[in-house]
C-alpha cells in the first residue's frame, strides 16, 4: 500500500478556497486516490475519489497530474462547518479492501 | 453505500476488565475492519475480519487481547481484555465497498 505524505495542519477563513496537497509517489497502476474527512466524535466519511486528472462533486475537487505521484484537494468557499481532519489514501480497487490511513491534514476555517 | 450501527457508543470502565463492542451492518459484507484512534491521533488498523474463519491481525496487535468474532456477514465483535488506561481510545468498525470504505461512529471508550 502506498504512503501519503500530507501537511500536518493548515488554517483558512470562511469564504477562502482551500488546497491541500498529498503526495503519493509509489502509487501503483491499479490504485486510486480518495480523500476522507473525519469531524470529532465522528467516524471518517468518504469526499472524493480519482484516478486521474480532474474529479468533482458536490463537496470538493480533486485534480490528479498525469504521473499521479500527487493529488489536490479542493475545497470551494469553506465555512466554519469544514473544520475537521482529512485524510488522502491510495486504494486497492479489490473490493472489500482494508484502508491504512496516514496523519492527515487538520483544517481550521476561522471566522 | 452500507450504515454501520455500532454499540456501546461510549463506555467508562475498570482497569483489568474487558469490553465487547458490537458492530451491525446493514448490508452482507465479506470483510469488516476493526480501527483504534487514539486522542488526536489517526487511525491504526488492528485486524481484519472474515466471516467464517479467524480474524488477521496487524502488527502490534494480538488476539489475547482484542479477539474479535464474525458469526455472520452483517456482524461483528471485538473485545478489549484486561483493560488497562492506554487502551482508551476509540475503536471504530468498518466494511469496504468498490473503492470506498464505510465507518461506524465509533465507540470511546476510557478506562480509569
Amino acid at each position: 500500500l502506498a504512503k501519503t505524505t500530507q501537511p500536518i495542519s493548515m488554517d483558512s477563513y470562511e469564504g477562502q478556497e482551500v488546497n491541500i496537497t498529498c503526495s503519493h509517489n509509489n502509487i501503483a497502476t491499479n490504485d486510486y486516490i480518495t480523500w476522507y474527512q473525519q469531524f470529532p466524535s465522528q467516524g471518517p466519511r468518504f469526499i472524493i475519489q480519482g484516478y486521474k486528472t480532474k474529479v468533482t462533486n458536490e463537496v470538493a475537487s480533486l485534480f490528479i497530474p498525469a504521473d499521479r505521484k500527487s493529488s489536490t484537494l479542493s475545497l470551494p468557499r469553506v465555512s466554519l462547518s469544514d473544520t475537521a481532519v482529512y485524510y488522502c489514501l491510495v486504494v486497492l480497487n479489490t473490493g472489500g479492501f482494508k484502508t491504512i490511513f496516514g496523519a492527515g491534514t487538520r483544517l481550521f476555517v476561522k471566522a | 453505500s452500507a450504515v454501520i450501527s455500532q454499540k456501546p457508543s461510549r463506555d467508562i470502565c475498570q482497569r483489568g476488565t474487558s469490553l465487547t463492542i458490537q458492530c451491525q451492518v446493514d448490508s452482507q459484507v465479506t470483510m469488516m475492519f476493526w480501527y483504534r484512534q487514539q486522542p488526536g491521533q489517526s487511525l491504526t488498523l488492528i485486524a481484519t475480519a472474515n466471516q467464517g474463519s479467524e480474524a488477521t491481525y496487524e502488527s502490534g496487535f494480538v488476539i489475547d487481547k482484542f479477539p474479535i468474532s464474525r458469526p455472520n456477514l452483517t456482524f461483528s465483535t471485538l473485545t478489549v481484555s484486561n483493560m488497562s488506561p492506554e487502551d482508551s481510545s476509540i475503536y471504530l468498525c468498518s466494511v469496504g465497498y468498490e473503492t470506498e470504505a464505510f465507518f461506524g461512529q465509533g465507540t470511546r471508550l476510557t478506562v480509569v
